[in-house]
This record gives structure tokens, sequence and C-alpha cells, in this order.
């Protein structure tokens, strides 16, 4: 059963507008953390914003916020005021802290955002 | 303060070979784990370590090792290479694995090609 689901393969934005990466996740685990990671083609995973799951604020860095919905299990990535170099694959990554899951993350398939100028 | 590093970032082997590729964690960080990029399967679980111990691992064969030693640096052994091992292979350091409120930040990866 897959846990993280990112259901754009491929995303496109005007340069300076805000953007919505979509990210809904599956769990039956009452702690876990939600992640979002950017991958450009070189390779490196940047870590990009983390939300847990007893923060009852949603997660902003910077250009990042997170727009966390419990209920709905979603967790979507909002990049405002998208640059050139937000160009990229971003993947939806999940935590959880019970069973076999110990210590690992499961990752979405990755949305590839392309900001156009 | 220095991130995560990976050697080497970029390699070549034969079928049949092995390799061995190294991570250094965030300084402080004593949770390793390794994961396996590839176009067809994604981002897939290797294992993960914590003071040297070996704490999950995912669903590979044995083919596929790792060790963490005590400076936390740990290291990933993939024996009789295969062609469908060609894969980024990417190191992420934690500072401690419980819970989930550690943030986990990555190195920039291993690109390893199998011909």
């Amino acid at each position: 059963a897959q846990k993280i689901t990112q259901t754009q393969p491929g995303m496109f934005v005007q340069e300076k507008e805000a953007v919505t990466l979509d990210c809904t996740y599956d769990t039956s685990d009452q702690s876990y953390g939600l992640f979002w990671y950017k991958q450009p083609s070189s390779g490196e995973m940047i870590f990009l914003i983390y939300q847990g799951s007893y923060d009852e604020q949603n997660a902003t860095e910077g250009r990042y916020s997170l727009n966390f919905q419990k209920a709905r299990k979603s967790a979507n990535l909002v990049i405002s005021a998208s640059q050139l170099g937000d160009s990229a694959m971003y993947f939806c990554a999940m935590r959880e802290t019970g069973g076999t899951s110990y210590g690992k993350l499961t990752f979405g398939q990755g949305t590839i955002l392309t900001v156009h100028p | 303060k220095a991130g995560v590093t990976q050697t080497p970032r970029y390699l070549i082997k034969t079928r049949g070979q092995q390799v061995t590729l190294s991570c250094s964690p965030i300084s402080g960080h004593r949770s390793v784990s390794w994961y396996q990029q590839t176009p067809g399967q994604g981002l897939q679980f290797l294992f993960e370590y914590f003071s040297e111990t070996q704490r999950n691992k995912g669903n590979f064969p044995g083919r596929f090792s790792g060790r963490q030693f005590s400076n936390s640096r740990s290291e990933m052994n993939v024996s009789t290479l295969e062609l469908g091992d060609s894969a980024l292979y990417l190191c992420a350091s934690s500072p401690d694995a419980q819970g989930a409120g550690n943030t986990i930040y990555f190195g920039e990866g291993s690109w390893l090609t199998v011909v």
C-alpha cells in the first residue's frame, strides 16, 4: 500500500507566482513526521521543511510553507514567489515511529516543478 | 558546519565486482541511513545505523551490506554487482532516529553505474 502519494508528475509555474505541490499520506501511527525535499539534477536531496504530527501550527521556512491538514492526511508544499532556481524534482516523505518503519523515510514519487521566466 | 559528505561522487564498475561507498554524517549526528534511487523504483530505504548498530533494514538482497564506525561514519558495500544496481545512492544523517522530530539531512549522493 502506497504510503505517500504525489499525484502531480509535473507542474509549471510562472516566475514570481506561488505554486502548491500536493502530498497525501497514509499511516496508523499517531506520531510521525512529514518532510519535503528538493532534488536538482545534480542529485543532492535538499531539506526544505518539516512538519510534526503534533505540531499545531503549519511549518514555514522562508518562501516555503506546509499546508498540513491532519484529518485529510495531506501535507501540501506551498512555494511563494517562485524563482527560476526552484526548478527541480520535489519529494514528500514521511517518517513513522512504529514497527518496521522505525528510522526510515518513505518517499512519494516526486513532482517535477518547472519555473518559466 | 559541514554537511553530509559522500564519496565517491561518481563511479563505474563492471558486473560481478564489488563497491564500497562512504558517508560522513554531520558532526554530532549519530544516525545514518542509506537509500537507493532509480528511475523505475524511486527512492528505497536500504538500512539505518545508530551507534554502530543496524536498527532497520529495507527489502534488499544480502549483497547489500553496511556498517557504521565509532565516529558515526558509515560505509555501504554491494557485492557481485548487477546491472540493476546502477543507481544514485544517498546517505542521510540525523541526530537521533528516535521519534519523528529529528530533521534528516542528505548528502549529494554517489552515482554508481554498472556496465
